[in-house]
């Protein structure tokens, strides 16, 4: 069975600080997104990654793939206040993570 | 386009009752699945669908079917309806394998009470 784990669970964050959610997932996979939901919305997603060492980077947010360590991660730069949500990882499409709930205080 | 379009937004159950949640694409996708999502369990996958007249079973099936008569169209049945079956449902579509990522594009969900 896949399991898939986000941590932290829940992290509040102040502006302008940087930090990381990670996500570790139990099978061999080099298929590995992440997406974003906002308070009572629907998802949308973020990056796409699909080889080992992938990097994307979007604005303050970038993602990575280490497909040997089963590990990708979400770096954050600078937060801001816009970028409170919930954010999951899913991997090989269909598994998800348990999210993490980040909140930026200004 | 409309994307993923969902319905109902909101529906309220007796427990027993059946029901049908529609989703339908417009963008040619091969992948089509159902999640719920329960707070603190992230989104369970509850069926798949790879292609017209192809389904399967995901992590949480017990309870619901699916089936994929056409491309565009993938409903979930709740066949008696269990007050654990209350939850968000969420439909997704994507390109298949050869389509480049496989990102998932998603409805905007059904708040689903079972009383």
């Amino acid at each position: 069975e896949l399991k898939v784990e986000q941590n932290p669970l829940f992290l509040s964050m102040q502006e302008g600080k940087n930090y990381t959610i990670y996500c570790n997932y139990s099978t061999t996979s080099d298929r590995l997104y992440w997406y974003r939901q906002d308070p009572g919305k629907s998802l949308e997603s973020l990056f796409v990654l699909l080889s080992n060492g992938a990097v994307k980077q979007e604005g303050r947010l970038m993602a990575s793939l280490d497909t040997k360590a089963r590990l990708s991660t979400l770096h954050i730069t600078a937060a801001v206040h816009d970028l409170s949500a919930t954010y999951f990882c899913a991997v090989d499409q269909f598994y998800f993570g348990t999210g993490t709930s980040l909140t930026v205080i200004p | 386009n409309a994307g993923v379009t969902q319905t109902p937004k909101f529906q309220v159950l007796k427990t027993g009752q059946s029901m049908t949640l529609q989703c339908a694409q417009d963008m040619n996708h091969e992948y089509m699945s159902w999640y719920r999502q329960d707070p603190g369990m992230g989104l369970r996958l509850i069926h798949y669908s790879v292609g017209a007249g192809i389904t399967d079973q995901g992590e949480v099936p017990n309870g619901y079917n699916v089936s994929r008569s056409t491309t565009e169209d993938f409903p979930l049945r709740l066949l008696s309806a269990a007050p654990s079956q209350t939850s968000v449902y969420f439909c997704a579509s994507s390109y298949g394998p050869e389509g480049g990522g496989e990102k998932l594009f998603f409805g905007s969900g059904t708040q689903l009470s079972v009383l």
